[in-house]
């Protein structure tokens, strides 16, 4: 029974490049979120999608950050024009959107973004 | 929104004792409180969570606790083993229009001595 799926583990841009980070939900899950994770710092929040919908975006930045969920294949976290201070781990996770199991939700192994 | 604070930031004990973390949470209508354990340069891994219709829960040699009224719930682990040295996050999240988005403490750095 896979995990989550989450490509590449380990990713380098130069400033200025793109980002692309992808995450398979664990079999039978529908719902995924994006976190970021800054060196000895909690999960901040980015984005909650169901397939084809974005439920809640409140912690993604304003610019140069996007996510979809597409009905086929994985969710996609685009950075677009990479900073340094975009360098952190991404991890995503799902759960499986059935009543009263919502809010449980397992880890994917996370991508590790470095900007130069 | 809900702040989550999460104590001791950093936890050393020797292989056999108990190890305790503590978090507070201030939304009053939080009612998912899971535990996490990430171990270096992996994900975080679900180890145990509690809702708020019960007060405690164990499993093996963990378990958690949750105070409603004072709004606390605690990591309890037994009989440490080294393996069990990792990064622990709590975390507290409510039914907000659907949205189950977890608010995570800042972690604790569990040490286990031999």
């Amino acid at each position: 029974n896979a995990g989550v799926m989450q490509n590449p583990r380990h990713l380098v841009r130069r400033r200025g490049q793109e980002a692309r980070l992808r995450c398979s939900p664990m079999k039978g899950h529908s719902h995924v979120y994006w976190y970021r994770q800054l060196p000895e710092e909690g999960l901040k929040f980015m984005v909650y999608l169901q397939k084809e919908n974005i439920i809640d975006e409140s912690g993604m930045p304003k610019e140069r950050f996007s996510a979809e969920f597409p009905k086929e294949g994985p969710s996609i976290l685009r950075i677009q024009q990479v900073v340094r201070g975009d360098s952190a781990a991404y991890f995503c996770a799902s759960s499986p959107g059935i009543a009263g199991l919502t809010d449980t939700q397992y880890f994917g192994p996370g991508t590790r973004l470095t900007v130069l | 929104g809900e702040n989550v604070e999460q104590h001791p930031s950093t936890l050393s004990v020797q292989e056999g004792d108990s190890a305790v973390i503590k978090c507070t949470y201030s939304d009053s209508a939080s009612n998912y409180f899971p535990w996490y354990k990430q171990e270096l340069g992996k994900g975080p891994q679900l180890i145990i969570d509690i809702r708020s219709n019960v007060g405690e829960k164990k499993d093996q040699r963990i378990a958690v606790t949750l105070n409603k009224t004072a709004k606390h719930f605690s990591l309890h682990i037994t009989e440490t083993q080294p393996e069990d040295s990792a990064v622990y996050f709590c975390a507290a999240s409510a039914a907000s229009g659907g949205s189950y988005i977890p608010t995570f403490g800042r972690g604790t750095s569990l040490i286990v001595h031999p």
